[in-house]
């Protein structure tokens, strides 16, 4: 079984501070994706990677950032935080090619007051 | 651009009774790929079915979906729901070379009444 693992679980933060989401996969993929999930808006791509050390921008990537250190790891960066970005915060990975599934992590719930 | 529109909200159906989501889609790319994923409370989703076959039905946990170029449709069914398939359900599409991102409709959140 596929393994996605994200921390934290929870999070609250204050707006205008620095938030890291983490991912880590152990399923030996190259691709690795961020997403928001928000009610009515459903599961949107914030920034994604197919390589370590380089990420690319998905379709909502304003206001975050991405780092990519190695093929395992993916993170998140909040640099000012705001309160619209109060959402859960899912991190997925999966091998190249169109018909592969993508795998995803248990999702991080953050909260900006 | 892809995109892949489906039936949204809020879809309640009583138990035993059938239920069908709707999934459309527009691409212009033929190496396509399409996806339904459940996501049962404060889970993750996971895949449900897949398929890149056309007018091939797939079937997994008593749900099917047929691929449907022709109608750019690849809706999902089930005969006879039941109460633990209340859930999100997300239809997606994956086309070759867009650094194989997943197009997601919005989703819609099936509940199964008793």
């Amino acid at each position: 079984e596929a393994a996605v693992t994200q921390s934290p679980r929870s999070k609250v933060a204050v707006t205008g501070g620095k938030v890291t989401l983490s991912c880590h996969q152990t399923n030996n993929h190259d691709y690795m994706y961020w997403y928001r999930q928000d009610t009515g808006h459903g599961l949107r791509l914030i920034h994604y990677s197919y390589v370590a050390d380089s990420t690319e921008k998905g379709d909502i990537p304003d206001g975050y950032k991405a780092s990519r250190p190695s093929q395992e790891n993916f993170s998140l960066i909040l640099e000012l935080a705001s309160l619209s970005q109060t959402a859960v915060y899912f991190c997925a990975s999966s091998l190249g090619g169109y018909s592969y599934e993508q795998y995803f992590g248990p999702g991080t719930r953050l909260t900006v007051l | 651009g892809d995109s892949v529109t489906q039936t949204e909200g809020l879809v309640t159906v009583t138990e035993g009774l059938p239920v069908m989501l709707n999934c459309t889609y527009q691409t212009a790319y033929s190496d396509v790929a399409f996806f339904w994923y459940v996501q049962y409370l404060n889970e993750a989703p996971k895949l449900l079915l897949r398929s890149s076959t056309d007018n091939k039905r797939t079937e997994h946990q008593g749900f099917h979906a047929t691929l449907h170029k022709s109608s750019s449709s690849f809706h999902l069914q089930k005969s006879s729901v039941q109460l633990s398939d209340s859930a999100l359900y997300y239809c997606a599409l994956r086309v070759q070379g867009t650094g194989s991102k997943l197009s997601f409709g919005k989703g819609a959140k099936l509940t199964v009444s008793p």
